[in-house]
């Protein structure tokens, strides 16, 4: 059974760099897609970005110039990054799978992170 | 961007009774392309509904959906006090993928 696990500072102070990782356990990240979601609080959900087995991304155009997504497949983990960050970035951060229904050609995110929570102060 | 516009923002009901959820995309998404998700308060959320009407591994078949085009639907026939709970709509055929604003489902 797969598990997604997210980690890293719960703080971050207003200007510097989020970093989160994502760890899976149960299964390989050489396969699927790796999603980051994540939820102001008393929020909605907001799609971040993913990255594809093969190491090609695809983000957000809202956070496109702050997110880098990468992948460590020798840790089975990968990672999100997102750049001069504010208030507005305080958030639930998930990490999710998303699976490839291919008798139908469609797609869900089927595995998700517990959600770890990160507050923008300084 | 497909916006998706999700009606009503909260419903009342008692359990046993049937919820009608919709949602409403600003252009035209792929049904393959719509999925639908619990989220429990607390909890992280969870994917009910793929390919707009295929249920997930594990979801009761009180769980359906339906819709193509602009308008799709999530149906539960008889709601279990576990139902109680938010619901979002997501869209995976235009990128970015955009999620509806949720519809909560609250105990009447």
């Amino acid at each position: 059974q797969v598990q997604l696990q997210e980690s890293g500072p719960g703080l971050v102070k207003p200007s510097e760099t989020l970093s989160l990782t994502c760890t899976v356990s149960g299964g390989s990240i050489s396969s699927y897609y790796w999603s980051w979601i994540r939820q102001p609080p008393g929020k909605g959900l907001e799609w971040i970005g993913f990255i594809y087995y093969s190491g090609s991304t695809n983000y957000n155009p809202s956070l496109k110039s702050r997110v880098t997504i990468s992948r460590d497949t020798s840790k089975n983990q990968f990672s999100l990054r997102l750049s001069s960050v504010t208030a507005a970035d305080a958030a639930v951060y998930y990490c999710a799978r998303l699976y490839y229904y291919a008798k139908i050609d469609s797609y869900g995110m089927d595995v998700w992170g517990q959600g770890t929570t990160v507050t923008v102060s300084s | 961007e497909i916006v998706l516009t999700q009606s009503p923002g909260t419903l009342s009901l008692s359990p046993g009774e049937r919820a009608t959820l919709s949602c409403r995309a600003s252009q035209s998404v792929s049904s393959s392309y719509l999925a639908w998700y619990q989220q429990r308060p607390g909890q992280a959320p969870r994917l009910l509904i793929y390919g707009a009407s295929s249920r997930a591994t594990g979801i009761p078949d009180r769980f359906s959906g339906s819709g193509s085009g602009t308008d799709f639907t999530l149906t539960i026939s008889r709601l279990e006090p576990e139902d109680f709970a938010v619901y979002y709509c997501q869209q995976y055929g235009s990128s970015p993928e955009t999620f509806g604003q949720g519809t909560k489902v609250e105990i009447k």
